[in-house]
């Protein structure tokens, strides 16, 4: 499985937009990357996947370069309530694997 | 909610006991995942099951055991335990089904060896 990358940790205000980058460097090319999202003692939720160029939902936007070797997740004007970890994770589009987490990014968003 | 549900919330017990966590995956999904989150080790995979059969195996100790029932639901045993155990155990599930696998945590048990 392709070993990912991310800060540590990011700070923001409410109401900013946050980009959080990922390095994939060792991407395969049937690997999809995906973005969890995990409050304190909750289990990480499912936020969007993608494969390639841009993907959006109606909590965020992802994006992909050409060479597929790093990705951006967006939250568009972060509240208090968007203070979580995220993880980035590359899991080959078969499914049926286990996940394989990082440390992942530990947002605060400050009033 | 994630649709996924895990019993008990909480488990207090003493080392060298043998506790049982229950998880019952979505419905319809026949994959399930058990994963351990400690402060120190961050999120870990134990063990997968797909529709009773166990199909992977991560960072299990041999005093860890699981099981998938034949109505999809699963068991993870923790036996002889030590203080080192106590974590936040969740369990996930999927339908490899869905093309590009999307897995479903369930709130977690919270176990406390003293």
């Amino acid at each position: 499985l392709a070993k990912t990358t991310q800060p540590i940790s990011m700070d923001s205000y409410e109401g900013q937009e946050v980009n959080i980058t990922c390095s994939h460097n060792n991407i395969a090319t049937n690997d999809y990357i995906t973005w969890y999202q995990q409050f304190p003692s909750q289990g990480p939720r499912f936020i969007i996947q993608g494969y390639k160029t841009k993907v959006t939902n109606e909590v965020a936007s992802l994006f992909i370069p050409a060479d597929r070797k790093s990705s951006t997740l967006s939250l568009p004007r972060v509240s208090l309530s968007d203070t979580a970890v995220y993880y980035c994770l590359v899991a080959p589009v078969s499914g049926n694997t286990p996940l394989v987490f990082g440390k992942g990014t530990r947002l605060s968003v400050i009033a | 909610d994630s649709g996924v549900t895990q019993t008990p919330k909480h488990l207090i017990t003493a080392t060298g006991q043998r506790v049982t966590l229950r998880c019952s995956p979505r419905s319809g999904d026949l994959s399930v995942y058990w994963y351990q989150q400690s402060l120190d080790q961050g999120l870990q995979f134990l063990i997968q099951y797909y529709n009773g059969e166990e199909r992977a195996k991560g960072n299990i100790l041999e005093r860890f055991s699981a099981q998938q029932f034949p109505d999809l639901h699963s068991e993870l045993n923790l036996s002889s335990l030590e203080l080192g155990d106590s974590a936040l155990y969740f369990c996930a599930s999927s339908d490899p089904g869905q093309g590009a696998e999307t897995q479903y945590f369930g709130p977690g048990t919270r176990l406390l060896v003293l």
